[in-house]
């Protein structure tokens, strides 16, 4: 099993500019999540979904937009990218109730 | 409305010491208790966990505390060594809460000196 996978590792993007972090499980994971981590601070969820085709909000969705067409993957959305938004993204799934499998992170700057 | 907080947020030990890292948590609904350890570089993984049944859950040299009634739940870290130095983070999450979302403390970073 890879567990939890990720790409891009790293990207630079410019202010306005768009793109998608992708996220894959393999471990048929019900529940995945996107996660931001900023230097210093705690992880604040951004969205989670329970299951194919629902998602819902975090504590701090506002910038972002997700889906979930496959139990396998989760893609993040980032539009109209802000300096705002750098920071490190990191990806997660579980079971109800058990411990959270972690991806590796995107770390993304906004310049 | 920060529902978890850690401290403190940054600890030095030395090798063979012992490394002690509290939480504190306000929502009473909270039933499950994750510490997770995080290396440079790296995402977060699970460490050990605690359910509030249980005042106190051992894993090899790492031991959680739990404190029901002052809402409050502890990692220590026994015979800390140079290895251990990283950021620990407490979480809590609620089986009403949809998702099993976590809700996490600010971290603290360990770091154990040689």
């Amino acid at each position: 099993n890879a567990g939890v996978t990720q790409t891009p590792k790293f990207r630079i993007l410019k202010i306005g500019q768009s793109m998608t972090l992708q996220c894959t499980q393999d471990m048929n994971h019900n529940y995945m999540y996107w996660y931001r981590q900023d230097p210093g601070m705690g992880l604040k969820l951004i969205y989670y979904s329970v299951g194919a085709g629902i998602t819902d909000k975090g504590e701090v969705p506002n910038g972002y937009n997700v889906s979930r067409s496959t139990t396998e993957d989760f893609p993040l959305r980032l539009e109209l990218a802000a300096p705002s938004q750098t920071s490190v993204y990191f990806c997660a799934s579980t079971e109800p109730l058990a411990g959270k499998f972690f991806g590796p992170g995107t770390r993304l700057t906004v310049l | 409305q920060q529902q978890v907080k850690q401290s403190p947020q940054s600890l030095i030990v030395q090798k063979g010491g012992i490394s002690i890292i509290n939480c504190a948590y306000e929502n009473t609904a909270f039933d499950y208790f994750p510490w997770y350890q995080q290396f440079p570089g790296k995402g977060p993984a699970l460490l050990i966990a605690i359910r509030p049944d249980v005042s106190e859950k051992k894993e090899g040299r790492f031991t959680i505390s739990f404190n029901k009634s002052a809402k409050q739940f502890s990692l220590h870290i026994m015979d800390s060594q140079p290895g251990d130095s990283a950021t620990y983070f407490c979480a809590a999450s609620s089986q009403e809460t949809s998702g099993s979302r976590l809700t996490f403390g600010e971290g603290t970073q360990l770091t154990v000196n040689p």
